[in-house]
């Protein structure tokens, strides 16, 4: 198995709703990641989890927490979002080592907030 | 601040026409470099990547790259380009500063013109 699935695909929420996305992934990698990308931008790196432990949360608001329950599983929950947020969210998944192998992308989840 | 740029944003070829890409980053450190491609409504998929040896890197559909170090530079080629290699084209930087952190470039639009 060489992929990053994220569902679902698309959602729609509105401001006060509560949702999750989710990432799964078995191929043994130990670093994953959630990314945001607007449309006709490029992805923006939000939270990086290594060993199943947050190293990098790039300022993200309260309002979105993730979450990494064992080494194949990202979520991504959402409260109280604004329409601002939506896009589409991405994961992605790497080895970790002295030598990045690359990563791994997911198809990702567009979200729409209402 | 560690930085990618790509410089141009939009490109537009006719078919068969020959394709470079311009890559750049700031960080004088250790990286490893990726070009990532989007179809359009279609996730990331990795084009082609670099880590270390051979600076001339070839990926995938013809594509290559070079790593120039001195120039802190990874130019994306593609001799013959065709009408199905409209995409964006995203450079991406892993900038080894310990964390694991991507960093994309602003992506380069590319039409093709049949």
């Amino acid at each position: 198995d060489t992929e990053v699935t994220q569902t679902p695909k698309h959602l729609v929420m509105g401001m006060t709703n509560k949702k999750s996305l989710k990432c799964e992934q078995h191929m043994g990698h130990r670093a994953m990641y959630w990314y945001k990308q607007k449309a006709k931008k490029p992805p923006e790196l939000m939270f990086v989890y290594s060993y199943e432990k947050l190293s990098i949360n790039e300022s993200v608001p309260s309002r979105f927490s993730p979450e990494c329950p064992n080494s194949s599983l990202l979520n991504l929950h959402l409260h109280a979002l604004q329409p601002e947020d939506s896009a589409l969210y991405l994961c992605a998944s790497s080895q970790l080592g002295p030598t990045n192998y690359g990563y791994t992308f997911g198809s990702g989840t567009r979200l729409t907030v209402v | 601040a560690q930085s990618v740029s790509q410089h141009n944003h939009h490109v537009i070829l006719s078919e068969a026409a020959s394709l470079e890409l311009g890559c750049n980053y700031s960080y004088g450190g250790t990286v490893n470099l990726f070009w990532y491609v989007q179809y359009p409504g279609q996730h990331l998929q990795l084009l082609l990547k670099y880590f270390s040896g051979d600076p001339l890197v070839k990926g995938i559909k013809g594509f290559e790259a070079e790593f120039i170090k001195s120039k802190f530079s990874f130019n994306l080629r593609k001799p013959s380009v065709q009408w199905s290699d409209t995409a964006e084209y995203f450079c991406a930087v892993n900038m080894n500063t310990g964390f694991q952190k991507l960093v994309f470039g602003t992506g380069t639009r590319l039409l093709v013109s049949p």
